[in-house]
């Protein structure tokens, strides 16, 4: 089957650092996506990793693993407006299925 | 802003009606998504489509069925809605099958089955 974990929720202080992390298990997933969702709102894409290592978007980085089934986001210099819901995505298996986590809440306090 | 489109954003029925939700996109995006997202839940894939009049099954697609008769629009309908079928409905387009490239997501449709 497809499933990804992810902790269910993370508080972190402003300005700081944290990561949440993912780990599946599937038949193979082509690559690893993450997005955020604030409250009330639609998920909007952060990033992907098709190939293991690390990815940099700014302030959010992604890193992959494919041989541990294991992916992590990390997010830099914490912002109140980083309060949010965020979900790794795999995608790209034998079918066109993108099937998400279980989302993790991120709650930053100032 | 992507243009896709769900309607309507809200709607209240009672069981045992049928009940359609449409999406709409003008990216001419080759695959759409239907999920659904419930507290303590993250999003789960009800169906989707890799093409015109291709669709398959996600992780929870009993109890509805989908459309796809032209390359913008992604009927999602309920043929005899449950109260266990409310819940926020996302619809979401993507250039690629493999999550490679950024999925952009409707607004969402809050529907309450009473």
């Amino acid at each position: 089957g497809q499933s990804l974990e992810q902790p269910s929720e993370v508080t972190a202080v402003e300005g700081a650092i944290v990561q949440i992390n993912c780990t599946y298990q599937t038949s193979g997933f082509y690559g690893l996506s993450w997005y955020q969702q604030h409250d009330g709102g639609a998920p909007t894409f952060l990033s992907y990793n098709a190939l293991d290592g690390l990815e940099e978007t700014g302030r959010f980085s992604s890193f992959l693993s494919r041989s541990d089934s294991y992916g992590y986001l990390l997010l830099q210099e914490l912002q109140m407006k980083d309060s949010a819901s965020y979900f790794c995505v795999g995608g790209g298996d034998s079918s066109y299925k993108l099937i998400f986590g279980s989302g993790t809440r991120l709650l930053v306090r100032p | 802003d992507a243009g896709i489109t769900q309607s309507p954003r809200h709607k209240v029925t009672e069981t045992g009606t049928p009940v359609t939700l449409r999406c709409h996109q003008t990216e001419n995006h080759r695959y759409m998504y239907w999920y659904r997202q419930d507290p303590g839940h993250g999003l789960r894939l009800i169906h989707y489509s890799y093409g015109v009049k291709d669709t398959d099954k996600g992780e929870v697609s009993d109890g509805y069925s989908v459309s796809r008769s032209k390359t913008e629009d992604f009927l999602l309908t309920l043929e005899s809605a449950t109260s266990s079928q409310t819940s926020v409905y996302f619809c979401a387009i993507s250039e690629s099958g493999t999550g490679g490239t950024e999925a952009f997501f409707g607004q969402g449709t809050r529907l309450t089955v009473v």
